[in-house]
Parts: structure tokens; C-alpha cells; sequence
């Protein structure tokens, strides 16, 4: 049963530090999009790759957020400085077509 | 107006009954329109796509409604295990992103 899996689950952190999020893709998808969830927002979309270019960051905080895919098998989301009101359920999606796939997500707490 | 609106609830039903929750989108042109399932502190998943015919799966029914753009979600016979909270989705013309509604809460209770 192929699944996205993300890490870490959990991050607890402070203000100031680095936080580096990373994604699995399932294999053979060639899109990967990063979300972030707040009860606020909801669902919001920051950044996607198609054959790991990125396509669209206009989601994303410039100054502070980066997205990368280094390889086919990996996406990375980090965050630096983390500030409190980055805290949130950052989900990975992989897709090959319409439908996409979510990981569980890394639940995201800056202090 | 917001891309995807839903009513935000909670729905609360007894097992057994029938609920149907609906969504409306902005854009005329969106092409692609899904039903994700979210339970609590849990990923969303795909529950069903819906497609301009209508489709059933099992208790689930979904419809599209592209003149007065609005998709309906229904749910039959509902079950404890149903409640969660459930997600419109519409896809972006030009992109090839999906946008969210902030969901409905569904609660069935014994």
C-alpha cells in the first residue's frame, strides 16, 4: 500500500530556530505540493513541483520559507527563522494526475 | 468571494440519518471536483470525484451542479464512523493545484 510519509511527526522548537520538514513522495508521482493547516486558514497551498521543478511558490513566505526536491524521492519544506505563528500541520501531497495523495503531515509548534 | 465556500457546521445527526452538505465555487471554469474526508488530527484522503453525471459509492452521493456552480454531497444511512470532517475541493484553471473549502464538520451521534 504506497503511501507519502512524512518527518518529523512532531516538532516543538523555538522562536529563531531552523525547522526542516521532509517528504517521501509515492513513487512514481511526479507532483509534490506542500500545505499548510491552521483552524484559522485551512488548507493553504505553498508550493509545488512537477519532475522536481518548482512551479508555483506564490503560497510561501519568501524571506523565512523554502521548498526543495533534491530528488525524485525526497522534498524538503524548512523554515528559517521559525516564528510562533508558523505553527501548524504542514501537510506533503504526491500526485500523478488530478487525485492527490497526503502524508500525515508534521505538526509544528515554535515557542 | 471566497474559491470554495462551504458552511463550516457542525451537522449533527443520529445514526440512520440522511445528511447532505453543499459547496460553491468561484470560478466557472473549473474543471475538476472532489470530495476529500479529514478526521481529526488526521490527513485528508479522497472520498470521491465528482463528476457532471453524478456518481454513488456505496451510502455516498455526489452531484455537480455547473449552472448554479455548486457540488452536494450526500450521505446515506449515516454511520459513527462517517463523522469527520469533509472537504470541497475545486481545481485551479491554468494550474494544476487543487483549492480547499475549510470543510464541514460532521457529527454522528449514537
Amino acid at each position: 500500500d504506497a503511501r507519502v510519509t512524512q518527518t518529523p511527526r512532531h516538532k516543538v522548537t523555538e522562536m529563531g530556530q531552523e525547522v526542516t520538514m521532509r517528504c517521501q513522495p509515492i513513487l512514481g508521482h511526479n507532483t509534490v505540493f506542500w500545505y499548510r493547516q491552521t483552524m484559522m486558514q485551512g488548507l493553504e497551498l505553498l508550493a509545488y513541483f512537477r519532475n522536481r521543478a518548482p512551479l508555483d511558490d506564490s503560497g510561501m513566505p519568501k524571506d523565512r520559507f523554502s521548498a526543495e526536491m533534491p530528488d525524485a524521492t525526497l522534498a524538503t519544506l524548512k523554515i528559517q527563522p521559525s516564528e510562533p505563528r508558523d505553527s501548524a500541520v504542514y501537510f506533503c501531497a504526491s500526485a500523478l494526475r488530478d487525485t492527490q495523495y497526503f502524508g500525515p503531515g508534521t505538526r509544528l509548534t515554535v515557542l | 468571494r471566497k474559491e470554495v465556500e462551504q458552511d463550516p457546521g457542525p451537522f449533527n445527526v443520529p445514526e440512520g440519518a440522511t445528511v447532505a452538505f453543499n459547496c460553491t465555487y468561484s470560478n466557472s471554469a473549473s474543471q475538476s471536483f472532489f470530495w476529500y474526508r479529514q478526521d481529526c488530527r488526521k490527513e485528508p484522503k479522497l472520498l470521491m470525484s465528482v463528476y457532471s453525471s453524478g456518481n454513488e459509492d456505496g451510502r455516498f452521493t455526489a452531484q455537480l451542479n455547473r449552472a448554479s456552480q455548486y457540488i452536494s454531497l450526500l450521505i446515506r444511512d449515516s454511520k459513527l464512523s462517517d463523522s469527520a470532517t469533509y472537504l470541497c475541493v475545486v481545481n485551479k484553471i491554468g494550474y494544476s493545484t487543487l483549492t480547499f473549502g475549510k470543510g464541514t464538520m460532521l457529527l454522528v451521534s449514537p
